[in-house]
């Protein structure tokens, strides 16, 4: 069964400052990778996903990778703003499987302050 | 709005009540999913359909029943639950295939009294 490790759990930081959140699956055969960020009693919204024939995705201040080799994805972000502030969750799916079933990890809490 | 409408947003019910929970997108994907948050726990799977058939079952307990008329809509059905089923509910929906991500709605905030 797959389990996902996402480091650090939670993380406070002064607004400006980049920043790298962790996350590393027990069995790297991971097809896809997604980063969700997740607000306060609300649902997930997508940030990036990696496909399978992919190893980085960037959008905006966030870049993704993954180490297929290892299982290992980063999220980096750059200046921080305290917008940023919520719940970062990364999924991946298994090879062979059409639907995609998610893992997901628990998730790194971020606090970006003024 | 992502495109995966959820409703209700919160629902109160007793043990003895029956409710059901609605998903509906708008993006034209194939699969939708029925995933559950607990609190302290990662996300878990509970059901998925694929063009209106369900192809898993999580191992999920028979007081929840899923249903999906229409690759459309996606609904939950709920009876005699527990104190412990409180929790987020979250609809996805998927293109299906390799290669595509998931969208998710806003969820259903669950409370079992």
């Amino acid at each position: 069964k797959q389990e996902v490790t996402q480091i650090p759990a939670a993380l406070s930081v002064p607004e400006g400052e980049n920043l790298v959140l962790n996350c590393s699956f027990t069995d790297s055969a991971i097809y896809n990778l997604q980063w969700f960020r997740q607000d306060p009693g609300k649902g997930l919204t997508s940030l990036l996903l990696i496909q399978s024939s992919q190893r980085e995705q960037t959008s905006g201040r966030l870049n993704a990778s993954l180490d297929k080799s290892s299982g290992r994805s980063t999220l980096y972000i750059a200046a921080s703003q305290p917008g940023d502030s919520a719940t970062y969750l990364c999924a991946g799916t298994d090879r062979g499987s059409t639907l995609g079933r998610l893992y997901f990890g628990r998730g790194t809490q971020l606090t970006v302050w003024p | 709005e992502t495109g995966v409408t959820q409703t209700p947003r919160h629902l109160v019910m007793g043990m003895t009540n029956k409710k059901s929970l609605k998903c509906e997108q708008h993006l034209g994907h194939n699969a939708m999913y029925w995933y559950k948050q607990s609190a302290k726990k990662p996300l878990e799977l509970m059901f998925v359909y694929s063009l209106e058939e369900r192809v898993e079952n999580n191992s999920v307990p028979s007081r929840f029943s899923p249903e999906c008329p229409n690759s459309s809509h996606l609904f939950l059905h709920l009876h005699t639950l527990q104190p412990e089923d409180s929790a987020l509910y979250l609809c996805a929906s998927s293109p299906g295939g390799q290669g595509y991500g998931y969208t998710f709605g806003s969820g259903t905030r669950l409370t079992v009294v």
